[in-house]
């Protein structure tokens, strides 16, 4: 079946500029996650969504990101006054979430590439 | 606060010989292990986890975790590598208990490369 889709693949930006990224979990996954893997690291953790609820948003680092998921399925990410330093490839994954806390394997996506210029 | 170390940045093995990659974590409560693999320009690839039973978990691609909950480690390891496992290797960790939503706690990741 259809793993994780995420589009676009790669997006070039201005510093300033607004940012959508949008991720299509496998389907019947009720759990999202949204990551970012910077250059060299491994990922961190921005948000999780049960359903339609972000319900950790600890991760993410200030008020310029915010991210959806009206329906419980598809979810977008958005970056406001973009900067430089959110150049990164940002990572979304699904996971069954039928318990809570989920403890199902998360399967990712291929990422999108953010450049910020 | 929860953490993973790998630390190694890089194992260099020739083709056929065993392969160790070694991760440790912390974590308060009991731990459920990840390893993830992820080639070139692409997203990462579930390879294997531990939640709990026997310590020994065996995964795809051949690869193999044993959980070693006094030294907390969580090492991977096959048996006979080959030249296509060359990839970065990242070790996973998310704690077990109340208040937890599941997130992922990363480590570095350590590159493996598999020379003919």
């Amino acid at each position: 079946g259809a793993g994780v889709s995420q589009t676009p693949s790669n997006k070039v930006t201005e510093k300033g500029k607004y940012v959508e990224l949008r991720c299509d979990p496998i389907s019947g996954h009720t759990a999202l996650y949204w990551y970012r893997q910077s250059l060299g690291q491994g990922p961190e953790f921005l948000i999780y969504f049960q359903g339609t609820g972000a319900a950790d948003d600890s991760g993410l680092p200030n008020d310029r990101f915010f991210a959806v998921r009206p329906e419980g399925s598809v979810s977008t990410l958005k970056i406001q006054r973009t900067e430089r330093g959110d150049s990164a490839v940002y990572l979304c994954a699904s996971s069954l979430g039928t318990r809570f806390p989920p403890t199902d394997t998360q399967y990712f996506g291929p990422g999108t590439r953010l450049t910020v210029l | 606060a929860q953490s993973v170390a790998q630390p190694e940045d890089q194992v260099n093995v020739a083709e056929g010989n065993p392969l160790t990659v070694k991760c440790t974590y912390s974590v308060s409560g009991n731990p459920y292990l990840f390893w993830y693999v992820q080639y070139p320009n692409r997203g990462l690839q579930f390879l294997l986890k531990y939640i709990t039973g026997d310590n020994l978990v065996k995964g795809s691609y051949g690869f193999e975790a044993e959980f070693n909950k006094s030294q907390t480690s969580f090492h991977l390891k096959k048996p006979s590598a080959l030249v296509s496992d060359s990839a970065l290797y990242f070790c996973a960790v998310r704690a077990h208990g109340s208040g937890n939503t599941g997130k992922l706690i990363f480590g570095q990741g350590t590159t493996l490369q598999v020379k003919p």
